[in-house]
């Protein structure tokens, strides 16, 4: 099983749509990420989960709302969102939350607002 | 100030060659630094890790100029398969990541 996967790979919604984002990792993993990644832009950190306890959140809008019920599963619930939200997310998982430590990938969902 | 600098290239080199690029931050506390890769419209993957002492692996070399806040990547005896955008990492606390350099091999 492929360490950090990641559903669906690609979404388009309508900005009145509510739609969601799985992330599962099957490394034993402690702490979990959401990114967004836009072209030509560095990844932006947009949550930190560690223990299923979110421990950072960067100023991110209220219309992304995580969701981390257990350490291998992560969500992502988008409700009302604009086109510029349209952007590559990715899902990550590390041993620990600490900066250290490596962080595996998910191979992200494409998203598009129209 | 941007926290993490690249150039984003791209930079164009023929099969055998060398590249380097380098990669500037903007916190002197910060305490962790790698390089990761990344494929086109693929996930990041960690490359290296940059420790102060510098170090190898195979043919990539990383530096850390913590002086100059600036780590560098150093590829020799380039493959195609390198070819992709190599993404700079600094943390203090916090992951920071650059925008990227890109970097194409030709036959």
């Amino acid at each position: 099983e492929t360490g950090v996967t990641q559903t669906p790979r690609h979404l388009v919604m309508g900005m009145t749509n509510k739609k969601s984002l799985k992330c599962e990792q099957h490394l034993g993993h402690n702490a979990m990420y959401w990114y967004k990644q836009s072209a030509k832009k560095p990844l932006e950190l947009m949550f930190v989960y560690s223990l299923e306890e979110r421990v950072e959140n960067n100023s991110v809008p209220s219309r992304f709302s995580p969701e981390c019920p257990n350490s291998s599963h992560l969500f992502l619930h988008l409700h009302t969102l604009q086109p510029e939200d349209s952007a590559l997310y990715l899902c990550a998982s590390s041993q620990d939350s600490g900066t250290a430590y490596e962080q595996y990938f998910g191979p992200g969902t494409r998203l598009t607002v129209t | 100030r941007k926290e993490v600098e690249q150039d984003p290239g791209p930079f164009n080199v023929p099969e055998g060659a060398t590249v380097a690029f380098n990669c500037t931050y903007s916190n002197s506390a910060s305490q962790s630094f790698f390089w990761y890769r990344q494929d086109c419209r693929k996930e990041p993957k960690l490359l290296m890790s940059v420790y102060s002492s510098g170090n190898e692996d195979g043919r990539f070399t990383a530096q850390l100029n913590r002086a100059s806040q600036y780590i560098s990547l150093l590829i020799r005896d380039s493959k195609l398969s390198d070819s992709a955008t190599y993404l700079c990492v600094v943390s203090d606390y916090k992951l920071s990541f650059g925008a990227g350099t890109t970097v194409t091999v030709r036959a």
